[in-house]
């Protein structure tokens, strides 16, 4: 069962426009972190949030942790070719034995074309 | 290269026999994960490591796999008996966790592709 819904779980869309990927849960994690991987390679961290009502930039890409830290979002403004693979948020709780261990959303399977 | 290393990067095997894959994890990370990613899906947590001692496992890991971590640096999963269901990926990931805290941050390797036939 995944705790983490993320959508949508495609999105095809043409460079240059914006999108925004969700990620939503009934749980609080102490903190949210968004990877993009490629087909056949690992994901790569894109960013962690931590704090309810964070936002972080990145070049293009803004994320924002809800403030009840049970939600989060990623917006990229005018996508570029470059842009396109599977976007992945997963959270992390703290405390007990599970600590650190991440639980992940389906992905979102970005296409973005020229 | 200092990052999360895997191997092999892909294994065929028949249905029936054992597998290994080995994991090195940053040299200076002390917790090392285990995560199964199939088709369309984000990964599964396996089981993870502080230093040599295996703390957790997921009910994703049947009594066919095992999991170590001997010195506490690089890690082995082995899966006997494989069926087709074990196709997957198997992703290892490597943090430094020195006091609890909500900012550990896992790095991802590059995965072991499984195919079972």
């Amino acid at each position: 069962t995944q705790l983490l819904e993320q959508s949508p779980q495609f999105l095809s869309i043409q460079e240059g426009e914006n999108l925004t990927v969700y990620c939503n849960s009934s749980s609080v994690f102490s903190s949210l972190q968004w990877y993009r991987q490629e087909p056949g390679e690992g994901p790569v961290l894109l960013v962690t949030v931590v704090t309810g009502g964070e936002v972080k930039k990145l070049k293009r890409l803004t994320f924002q942790f809800g403030d009840a830290r049970k939600d989060s979002s990623l917006h990229i403004t005018a996508a570029q070719t470059g842009d396109t693979g599977l976007y992945l948020c997963a959270g992390a709780k703290a405390g007990g034995t599970s600590y650190g261990k991440l639980t992940f959303g389906q992905g979102t399977i970005l296409t973005v074309h020229p | 290269d200092t990052g999360v290393s895997q191997d092999p990067r892909h294994k065929i095997t028949k249905r029936g026999q054992n597998v290994t894959f080995r994991c090195d994890p940053i040299s200076e990370h002390n917790r090392l994960y285990w995560y199964r990613q199939t088709l369309g899906q984000g990964p599964e947590f396996l089981t993870y490591f502080q230093n040599e001692a295996q703390l957790e496992k997921s009910r994703l890991l049947s009594n066919r796999f095992s999991a170590e971590r001997p010195k506490g640096s690089f890690s082995t999963l082995e899966i006997q008996r494989t069926e087709q269901g074990d196709s997957a990926m198997y992703l290892c990931a490597s943090s430094l966790n020195l006091v609890a805290g909500p900012k550990e941050t896992q790095y991802f390797g590059p995965g072991t592709r499984l195919l079972v036939l």
